[in-house]
């Protein structure tokens, strides 16, 4: 069966410094990934996604980055947080070429920017 | 542009029934999805439409009228622990998840 991790659970880091959000899938291969920010009682923000190891396609432009050194390694970047960065970030997968596309998502990383 | 409404919030009665609705406009139409997301944790999936008309799934049912751009949630003999978000999620041409803000709902006793 397919497992999707997000780590840490919570962070809470100052405004202006770096940040790394880690999301790894088991059980697929060549999963579609997808980074996503949610704001206290809003909707799911998409950030990124990704359908391939190095394709990285933008939705939102900011200060955050993400890359996919490996097929189902997905990383959220910053070089220097805002305090409007805080928010709920999910990451979560797709299958490849399925006509459904349903989304499976990780717990989830709360992150609070002081 | 690709717009999905739901309202915002709605309170029911345990035991009850709750019917919430989500319309949409969005560049073309691959699917719709309603998800169920716990304060504080990550969404799950609970139905998925692609044709017109009702889909059962236990206490839950979805609805799809393509012709209307809209969808509905039914939940019928509600329990407590259905105190949630419900967020409305449409798969446009391309295969992009679009989302709705999501319906608090809170069921009272």
């Amino acid at each position: 069966s397919q497992t999707i991790h997000q780590w840490p659970a919570t962070l809470v880091q100052p405004v202006g410094s770096p940040l790394s959000l880690e999301c790894t899938v088991e059980g697929t291969s060549n999963p579609n990934l997808y980074w996503y920010r949610q704001a206290a009682g809003r909707g799911l923000q998409l950030l990124f996604y990704s359908v391939g190891i190095g394709q990285i396609s933008s939705e939102v432009p900011q200060n955050l980055s993400a890359s996919r050194p490996q097929d189902r390694q997905f990383i959220l970047s910053s070089k220097k947080l805002l305090l409007s960065d805080s928010g709920f970030y999910l990451c979560a997968w797709s299958v490849e070429f399925s006509e459904v596309r349903e989304q499976y998502f990780g717990p989830g990383t709360r992150l609070t920017v002081t | 542009g690709q717009n999905i409404d739901q309202p915002t919030e709605m309170t029911a009665t345990e035991g009850a029934i709750v019917q919430i609705n989500c319309t949409y406009q969005t560049s073309g139409f691959n699917g719709l999805f309603w998800y169920q997301q716990h304060a504080g944790e990550a969404p799950t999936f609970l139905s998925y439409n692609v044709l017109d008309g009702l889909e059962e799934k236990g206490r839950f049912s979805s609805f799809l009228s393509r012709s209307k751009g809209y969808s509905y949630l039914l939940l019928k003999e509600l329990q407590m622990k259905d105190s949630a978000s419900y967020l409305c999620a449409v798969t446009d041409s391309n295969y992009q998840l679009i989302w709705g803000a999501g319906t608090k709902l809170i069921i009272k006793p």
